[in-house]
């Protein structure tokens, strides 16, 4: 059973950059059966994907936040990593880590809220 | 703004059958398959449908999940208390290898 928890900082200052790890459990990060993805939900309103990192090491990511985000993997670790750059208020939201197994984002982590204030 | 469309609320008695719609472009709708996640205050969504109409197992089949043309729906029928919770619909796009998600609908049980 894949397990999976986000981790980092619950606060960014403005123009810094954001960065969010998540630890894999129950299974390998580099297996072929996985992708792996982030998605934020600001407060009060609906889910953002913002990008997803495949075996082959293909990234995609929301055309909206692409210039920023940077999705990268640990093998040693077994984990992924978010990076956002050049944060905002506007990027304030509880920030997901999921896989893809059989089915579009069916493990998800419990989330990690992060505000960007000064 | 969600390229996806939902309602953002709807309501209910117990027994009652309530439906979700979402309703997105055909270049997004067309050939890619709708999934639907619930997520209770406080906690992360979960798989609810996959690939229109499909429930992962432990899901309910008072749950079912449709699609015609742009648009599908989300149907929960014997609407229960526990039901109450947010609704989203995502799609797949495997031409652009993206994701997009709707707004999410809040289901209340009156």
């Amino acid at each position: 059973q894949l397990h999976l928890q986000e981790s980092g900082p619950g606060l960014v200052k403005p123009s810094e950059t954001l960065s969010l790890s998540c630890s894999v459990s129950g299974g390998s990060i580099d297996s072929i059966f996985y992708y792996w993805g982030w998605i934020r939900q600001p407060p009060g309103k609906g889910l953002e994907w913002i990008g997803n990192r495949y075996y082959s090491g293909n990234t995609y990511y929301n055309p909206s936040l692409k210039s920023r985000v940077t999705i990268s993997v640990d093998t040693a670790k077994n984990q992924f990593s978010l990076k956002l750059d050049s944060v905002t208020a506007a990027d304030t939201a509880i920030y997901y880590c999921a896989s893809t197994g059989s089915w579009l984002f069916d493990v998800w982590g419990q989330g990690a809220l992060v505000t960007v204030s000064s | 703004q969600s390229v996806l469309t939902q309602p953002s609320s709807v309501s209910g008695t117990p027994g009652q059958r309530v439906t979700i719609s979402c309703f997105g472009s055909s270049s997004i709708m067309s050939n890619n398959f709708v999934y639907w996640y619930r997520q209770y205050p406080g906690t992360a969504p979960k798989l609810l449908i996959y690939k229109n109409n499909q429930r992962p197992s432990g899901v309910p089949d008072r749950f079912s999940g449709s699609k015609s043309g742009t648009s599908a729906s989300l149907a929960i029928s014997g609407l229960r208390s526990e039901d109450e919770a947010d609704y989203h619909c995502a799609v797949r796009d495997d031409s652009l290898s993206g994701v997009v998600f709707g707004g999410g609908t809040k289901v209340t049980v009156l």
